[in-house]
């Protein structure tokens, strides 16, 4: 009964390659998001959306798209990937934007 | 001055021993604060709400200062298992949680 889920969990691949990860809460929250936490440790929100509708996004290049199906799902799909993207992607719920967020287990993407 | 801003440590401390970390915020119109916990390679994880007035959660006490915009997390009686990097979290009026770099605790035999 995992609350927050991200598939996969670990993805390497080459540069330029196109990927996607995959989110689901079973919690019954409106609003999700995708973090990113880099070498440093530093958690940086990059979207959020709340009811399938995007209401953030933090100068995210727009190699970097999420897509929400339905609330209880925020994918994240990333364009034509750079060294720099290689980080732990974090996705997380919580019942309005500015409570409590519970964070799915992390994906840690390694781009070669 | 920083959005959100943590002593990023590492504290090291004995076991049993009390620790306190401080975690100042810019923005005086911020409503909601958190405290997560993040055990290497593992997520965040929501240790305990601060609310106005405070509050306890058996070894552990958050408190808020509104007048100095800083909350603190007071750890006592520490245990090997406290070990972790602590994270404030404070709400931004854009609608989203803004997380600080986090202190890393490490509590030793």
């Amino acid at each position: 009964d995992t609350a927050v889920s991200q598939t996969p969990k670990y993805l390497v691949t080459q540069m330029g390659n196109d990927k996607s990860i995959k989110c689901e809460q079973n919690l019954g929250h409106d609003t999700m998001y995708w973090y990113k936490q880099d070498s440093k440790k530093f958690l940086k929100i990059m979207f959020s959306y709340n009811n399938k509708e995007l209401i953030i996004n933090e100068t995210v290049p727009n190699r970097f798209s999420p897509k929400s199906p339905d609330k209880a799902h925020l994918n994240l799909h990333i364009n034509s990937l750079e060294l720099g993207d290689s980080a732990v992607y974090f996705c997380a719920s919580s019942p309005i934007p500015v409570s409590e967020q519970f964070f799915g287990p992390g994906t840690r993407l390694t781009v070669l | 001055r920083k959005e959100v801003e943590q002593d990023p440590g590492p504290f090291n401390v004995p076991e049993g021993a009390t620790v306190a970390f401080n975690c100042t915020y810019s923005n005086s119109a911020s409503q909601s604060f958190f405290w997560y916990r993040q055990d290497c390679r593992k997520e965040p994880k929501l240790l305990m709400s601060v609310y106005s007035s405070g509050n306890e959660d058996g070894r552990f006490t958050a408190q808020l200062n509104r007048a100095s915009q800083y909350i603190s997390l007071l750890i006592r009686d520490s245990k090997l298992s406290d070990s972790a990097t602590y994270l404030c979290a404070v709400s931004r009026s854009q609608g989203n949680l803004i997380f600080g770099k986090g202190t890393k605790l490490s509590v030793k035999p």
